[in-house]
């Protein structure tokens, strides 16, 4: 029973690349959250997903990011163009339903940008 | 909107040492409260929950208290071992306001020998 699967485990871009980062939720769980862990500032809520719908997107930037959880397939958070800024840890976390509070978290991607 | 304070790290004690950790919290509704620990290069794993006013979580030797009066959730432990040695996050979940779980900001606990 795999958990919360996210890769690449680290990702190293150039500013102005593109970064994609995906996640496989645990078996039967429809619902994804990604966060982004900076140093000295902790876990920040950016989106939340259930499947082909956004359901809350209030903590992702407006610009550059967006995020997918189609009918089939891993979630993934897309940064384009990237910026030095954007180098943390993103985790990834699923729940089965809302109201089911508890959080299965992925190992995370790194993201360094040069 | 919700939010979670939690004390600043780190705290570094010897093994079997008492730990405290201090969480408070502010939610519109009637909250869940978490704590979870994250290993070095790891993700977040839940720790210990309660679910409503004076519940008490514990796992692993860990306790904590949902304490409504003066919304907090601090993380005890008796006598810590160097295995403890992580990061703690204390979160919320408000099924009547925001149901994002919201995290604190993580408090680095170092135990040694």
């Amino acid at each position: 029973n795999a958990g919360v699967m996210q890769n690449p485990r680290h990702l190293v871009r150039r500013r102005g690349q593109e970064a994609r980062l995906r996640c496989s939720p645990m078996k039967g769980h429809s619902h994804v959250y990604w966060y982004r862990q900076l140093p000295e500032e902790g876990l920040k809520f950016m989106v939340y997903l259930q499947k082909e719908n956004i359901i809350d997107e209030s903590g992702m930037p407006k610009e550059r990011f967006s995020a997918e959880f189609p009918k089939e397939g891993p979630s993934i958070l897309r940064i384009q163009q990237v910026v030095r800024g954007d180098s943390a840890a993103y985790f990834c976390a699923s729940s089965p339903a809302t109201g089911n509070e508890k959080l299965f978290f992925g190992s995370g991607t790194q993201l360094s940008v040069l | 909107g919700n939010s979670v304070t939690q004390m600043e790290g780190p705290v570094t004690l010897s093994e079997e040492a008492f730990l405290t950790i201090n969480c408070t919290y502010t939610a519109t509704g009637y909250p869940s409260l978490f704590w979870y620990v994250q290993y070095p290069g790891e993700g977040l794993q839940l720790l210990l929950k309660a679910t409503k006013a004076d519940d008490k979580g514990s796992n692993k030797g860990f306790e904590a208290t949902y304490r409504k009066e003066t919304t907090s959730f601090h993380l005890e432990k008796g006598s810590v071992q160097v295995s403890d040695s992580a990061v703690y996050f204390c979160a919320l979940s408000d099924l009547g306001g925001s149901y994002i779980p919201t995290f604190g900001r993580g408090t680095s606990l170092i135990v040694h020998p």
